[in-house]
This record gives C-alpha cells, sequence and structure tokens, in this order.
C-alpha cells in the first residue's frame, strides 16, 4: 500500500496562473481531506469530503475549488494563484465516511509545497 | 467558529527532561486527536481520546482528555533526541464534522 499519495511535490507558480494539486489513496477509505499548513498557523482546512460524490467547504476554502473524482482520488484547483496560497498542501483520507461526532485516524499525504511568485 | 488554542508554541529541553504541550478548547469535544509532524514531513497520528477524563500511555507518552472534554495534554517523560517535531491535537466538537487542528508545540530536544 501506498497510502495516500501527492503530485506535485513541489511547485512553483506566478500570480494569476492556474494549477492542480493530485492527491490519491489506495486504501478503500471513504473521506478525504484538504489542508493547508502555514509557518505558526498549524493545518487549517480548505475543503473535505465526506464521502464520494460530495464536498464541503471548511474554515479557509476562498481561492480554491475541489473535484473528488472517485473514492481514490480528491483534486485541490487553485483558479488564479495569489501570493498568500504560498504554502505546503497535505491532502489527507480518513477510513471512516464523516459523521457528526464521529471520526477517525487521518492519514496524510507527504506534502506539496507551493510557492507563489 | 470553534478555536482549539495549544500552548507553549516552542519548547527547548535537555534530552532527559519531561515536556508538556497542552490544549484548550472553547467549546465541549466530541473527541480529541494527537498527532506528530517531524520536520519537513507529514503529520502522523497518535492517538485519539473520547471519553470525559479518559487517560492512555504509549510508553513514555501520556495522553489525558479533560472531565469537562475542554482540553487535553501530552506529557513526554524523558526526552529524547527522536521526539524531536511538532505536536498537534485536533478536536472535533458535538456538531460539527471536521477536526479543528491547534497550532501545535514544537519541541526541541538537545543531547
Amino acid at each position: 500500500n501506498a497510502g495516500v499519495t501527492q503530485t506535485p511535490k513541489f511547485q512553483v507558480l506566478k500570480t494569476g496562473q492556474s494549477m492542480t494539486l493530485q492527491c490519491a489513496q489506495d486504501m478503500n477509505h471513504n473521506s478525504m481531506y484538504w489542508y493547508r499548513q502555514d509557518p505558526g498557523m498549524g493545518l487549517r482546512l480548505i475543503y473535505y469530503s465526506a464521502s464520494e460524490g460530495t464536498t464541503d467547504k471548511g474554515e479557509v476554502p476562498n481561492g480554491y475549488n475541489v473535484s473528488r473524482l472517485n473514492k481514490r482520488e480528491f483534486s485541490l484547483r487553485l483558479e488564479s494563484a495569489a501570493p498568500s496560497q504560498t504554502s505546503v498542501y497535505f491532502c489527507a483520507s480518513t477510513r471512516l465516511a464523516g459523521t457528526i461526532r464521529r471520526t477517525d485516524t487521518q492519514y496524510f499525504g507527504p506534502g506539496t509545497r507551493l510557492t507563489v511568485l | 467558529g470553534q478555536q482549539v488554542m495549544q500552548i507553549p508554541q516552542y519548547q527547548h529541553v535537555q534530552e532527559g527532561e519531561d515536556f508538556t504541550t497542552y490544549c484548550n478548547s472553547s467549546t465541549t469535544l466530541s473527541n480529541i486527536q494527537w498527532y506528530k509532524q517531524r520536520p519537513g514531513g507529514h503529520p502522523v497520528f497518535l492517538i485519539q481520546l473520547v471519553k470525559s477524563g479518559e487517560v492512555k500511555k504509549q510508553k513514555r507518552l501520556t495522553f489525558q482528555f479533560g472531565e469537562a472534554k475542554k482540553n487535553s495534554s501530552l506529557h513526554i517523560t524523558a526526552t529524547q533526541t527522536t521526539d524531536v517535531g511538532t505536536y498537534f491535537c485536533a478536536g472535533q466538537t458535538n456538531s460539527g464534522y471536521a477536526l479543528n487542528f491547534g497550532k501545535g508545540t514544537s519541541l526541541l530536544v538537545t543531547p
């Protein structure tokens, strides 16, 4: 099992460019998440998908879109990158389909380090 | 929205000293998780606490969940250089779905 994989590992964009961050998991997990991590800010949830076919906004969704392509894959798109989106992006998944009051272990991918100039 | 506060932000200890990080929520949590992130790495799950007053141990690590389910702590006894990293707590409320992460405590251990 590869677990959670993310591509690319590193990316440099110019302001205004677009790109898609890819995430895939091979653990047959139901829920998937996108976080960004900035120095001193911890992990902030961008979007999540509680189950295949559903997506919901997290704490910081502005400037991003997501697609739950199938049960395995959850992509994050930046339509017009801005310097404020320079960050490390982590994808994560959980076995259980998300419900209120219940969650389980989050398995994180290795991250994508994005710089927007 | 719900806030999960974590202190201290940084801690520097000599190898062999103890270490504690604290997590406080403004609202009651249904459960809390702890993660460790090594420098340059990704967060790795350590443990989940669900019950009021719960205490769990993993070798030198002791995790506690407060009676009111609004606070939690991680205590490391006799730190080692392998304990270096950032420790995050993450809480879920009774009315929410997603986990809310604290900002983390970065631990540096010098030999």
